[in-house]
């Protein structure tokens, strides 16, 4: 398995656009969660799913913030419109849900840049 | 609500010398503490869990829940040792980690 596979890798794009990152978790796992690590905050918890169904989107900052799982193998964190403020490493991860289970695999990230 | 504070932003140590870096937590249930780090360029992965007790590359954790603390140890640090670390808190029911806000280490020569 290519673990948990992150595109693009990095982006560069102009305040008010759209952002879309992508992520294909490893195959089995039925977990997936999009983090956003910053230098002042760490890693944050954006949103996680099990079974492709989202069960805690709290750590969402605001409206602009989406994310979908349409699938097992795939989720999508979209930022529309993007602001400097979202730059930042996103990271994805998977797991297998269950006590004793909570082992993070994380993807390489995409790091964003809203200028 | 759960949260996990890792109070140093930055450490540096000389290599040989002993390292601690420290994790505490706040979480009403049964907790499972992880230590994850990433070093230059590579992905986020797992060092070692509390439940395992293990060491890993040298490293020791023991979960201390009088102190709610699960502060990594080293007694001799090593060069490649140098990295981001990041203390996470588990839920009892499984699934969501929790980070505290990463510690990033250096072991000089």
């Amino acid at each position: 398995d290519a673990g948990v596979i992150q595109s693009p890798r990095h982006e560069v794009t102009e305040m008010g656009q759209e952002v879309t990152l992508r992520c294909k978790p490893i195959s089995g796992h039925n977990s997936l969660f999009w983090y956003r690590q910053t230098m002042m905050r760490g890693l944050e918890l954006l949103i996680y799913f099990n079974n492709n169904v989202p069960i805690d989107d709290s750590g969402m900052p605001e409206d602009r913030f989406s994310a979908k799982m349409p699938n097992a193998s795939f989720s999508t964190l979209k930022i529309q419109p993007s602001e400097p403020r979202d730059s930042a490493v996103y990271f994805c991860a998977s797991s297998i849900r269950g006590r004793g289970a909570n082992v993070l695999t994380f993807g390489a990230g995409s790091r964003l840049t809203v200028l | 609500a759960q949260r996990v504070t890792q109070p140093e932003k930055l450490l540096s140590v000389f290599k040989g010398a002993p390292v601690e870096l420290k994790c505490n937590y706040s979480y009403s249930g049964s907790p499972e503490l992880f230590w994850y780090v990433q070093y230059s360029r590579q992905r986020l992965q797992l060092l070692l869990r509390h439940i395992s007790r293990e060491s890993i590359k040298g490293f020791t954790a023991d979960l201390n829940k009088g102190e709610t603390s699960f502060h990594l140890k080293k007694p001799f640090a090593q060069e490649e040792d140098s990295a981001m670390y990041y203390c996470a808190l588990g839920e009892t029911s499984g699934s969501r980690l929790t980070f505290g806000e990463g510690t990033q280490l250096t072991v000089n020569p």
